[in-house]
């Protein structure tokens, strides 16, 4: 069965810290993998998307790096921000004939971010 | 570009009584998603059309599910009746081609 295992659940850093967020995965045939932020009340926003060759993609302060043989994905955060409290979810697409069907998604790591 | 647009934001009912919920993707947009989440979850696929044809409802609770996208365009989807544990955010996300999901903003629905 594909998973995706998210940690830690939660985090509370101090505003201006770096943190860094786990996400473990056991999709097969790996096609793809998307962090995605979600504001509280809001609809989750893509932030990165990797595939198999890629092992690390930035957007901003946002760094994701990607270890197809460990299946193992991280998404760091440099300098946070208080606009950066949000939960971060991690999706892997399993390979099928085309579309974003297969879906697995994480959890979420609920972050918050204190002045 | 508009985004996908969700109403209505929010939506109290008794049990029992139904609901429906209404997206608007964004133009040109062929794939449209309909997911659950519940609190401290990630979200659950409940269906996907490929312009208006469904081609993956395979997790819909179909006794009390419905869904339609007439035109492939807009899209509702329906609960009648409704259960306690229906209670959740339901997420419409569309998707030009499969890769990148655009997510609205949620109905937040709550059954008492």
């Amino acid at each position: 069965k594909n998973q995706v295992e998210q940690s830690p659940q939660s985090l509370i850093i101090l505003e201006g810290k770096n943190c860094t967020l786990q996400c473990n995965y056991t999709v097969s045939p790996f096609s793809n993998l998307r962090w995605y932020k979600q504001d509280t009340g809001r609809g989750p926003v893509s932030l990165t998307i990797m595939t198999f060759s890629e092992n690390t993609k930035s957007n901003g302060r946002y760094t994701a790096t990607l270890d197809a043989d460990t299946k193992q994905s991280s998404l760091h955060i440099t300098a946070s921000q208080l606009s950066d409290s949000a939960s971060y979810i991690c999706v892997v697409s399993a390979r099928s004939g085309g579309g974003a069907d297969g879906l697995t998604f994480g959890k979420g790591t609920h972050l918050i971010i204190q002045p | 570009e508009a985004g996908v647009v969700q109403s209505p934001r929010y939506k109290i009912i008794e049990k029992k009584q139904p609901v429906a919920f209404w997206c608007n993707p964004i133009s040109g947009h062929n794939t449209l998603y309909w997911y659950r989440q519940n609190l401290g979850q990630g979200p659950e696929l409940l269906i996907r059309y490929e312009n208006e044809e469904a081609v993956d409802d395979s997790q819909l609770p179909k006794d009390r599910f419905s869904a339609e996208r007439l035109k492939g365009v807009d899209s509702t989807l329906k609960i009648q009746p409704a259960e306690l544990g229906d209670s959740a955010v339901y997420l419409c996300a569309s998707s030009p081609g499969g890769r990148v999901l655009h997510f609205g903003n949620g109905t937040r629905l709550t059954v008492t």
